[in-house]
């Protein structure tokens, strides 16, 4: 079945603790994204990925850091969390940019 | 990407068609009409794309007005786990220069009752 999948999908943890999510794609699709949604806010992207070793930042990335070691893989890595990264995270993976996308099942991620 | 337009709720009867209407009237000629949905704190989920002739999938049909300027997504027989947020967004064909990035707006509240 093709899907994206994300992990976990629940996280409470203190400020400061490196945390890692990790995300997985099965389609063998070139782009993938990661998005943060917070109420009022919407959909943002924080960073994405055109190819293997292509990163770049989205409209959020403070205080958020990727790597695209492989093409199925794209884990968001929080160095040193903050609260104000308590939000609902979702990874997406398209073909290539601007077809449709298929997101995971969201991380909802709290920081004490 | 040009900005949408959409109603904030609309309610459907179960069995029923919805009709979800978007408005796109920058809409320029290379860029594209999709449609996501997402359902509560769900991962958003792509319904079906167009460019200018209308489209039908196995989930939904989608109705493209011959000027571009507005769309209609069509549900043919709602079901209570249709209950979502329908967003109606416009891309540049695949490769564009937006970088991949996706803006939903607001939405529109769907909501399929008994």
């Amino acid at each position: 079945e093709a899907q994206v999948t994300q992990n976990p999908r629940y996280l409470i943890t203190v400020t400061g603790k490196k945390l890692t999510v990790t995300c997985s794609q099965n389609m063998n699709h070139e782009y993938m994204s990661w998005y943060r949604q917070d109420p009022g806010l919407g959909l943002r992207q924080i960073y994405y990925s055109m190819n293997v070793e292509v990163t770049d930042k989205g409209d959020v990335p403070e205080g958020y850091k990727v790597s695209r070691k492989e093409k199925r893989n794209f884990p968001l890595i929080l160095e040193s969390p903050s609260p104000n990264q308590t939000s609902l995270y979702f990874c997406a993976s398209s073909f290539v940019q601007n077809t449709e996308a298929f997101f995971g099942q969201g991380t909802r991620l709290t920081v004490v | 990407d040009a900005k949408t337009t959409q109603p904030t709720s609309m309610d459907c009867a179960e069995g029923r068609a919805a009709n979800l209407p978007c408005n796109h009237s920058t809409i320029s000629g290379n860029e594209y009409v999709y449609w996501y949905r997402q359902i509560h704190s769900q991962g958003p989920q792509y319904i079906i794309h167009g460019l200018k002739n209308n489209e039908t999938n196995e989930m939904a049909s989608l109705i493209i007005t011959e000027d571009r300027k507005s769309s209609t997504l069509i549900l043919p027989h709602a079901t209570l786990r249709d209950t979502a947020v329908y967003y109606c967004i416009v891309r540049v064909a695949a490769g564009g220069t937006s970088y991949g990035k996706l803006t939903f707006g607001q939405g529109t509240i769907l909501t399929v009752h008994p």
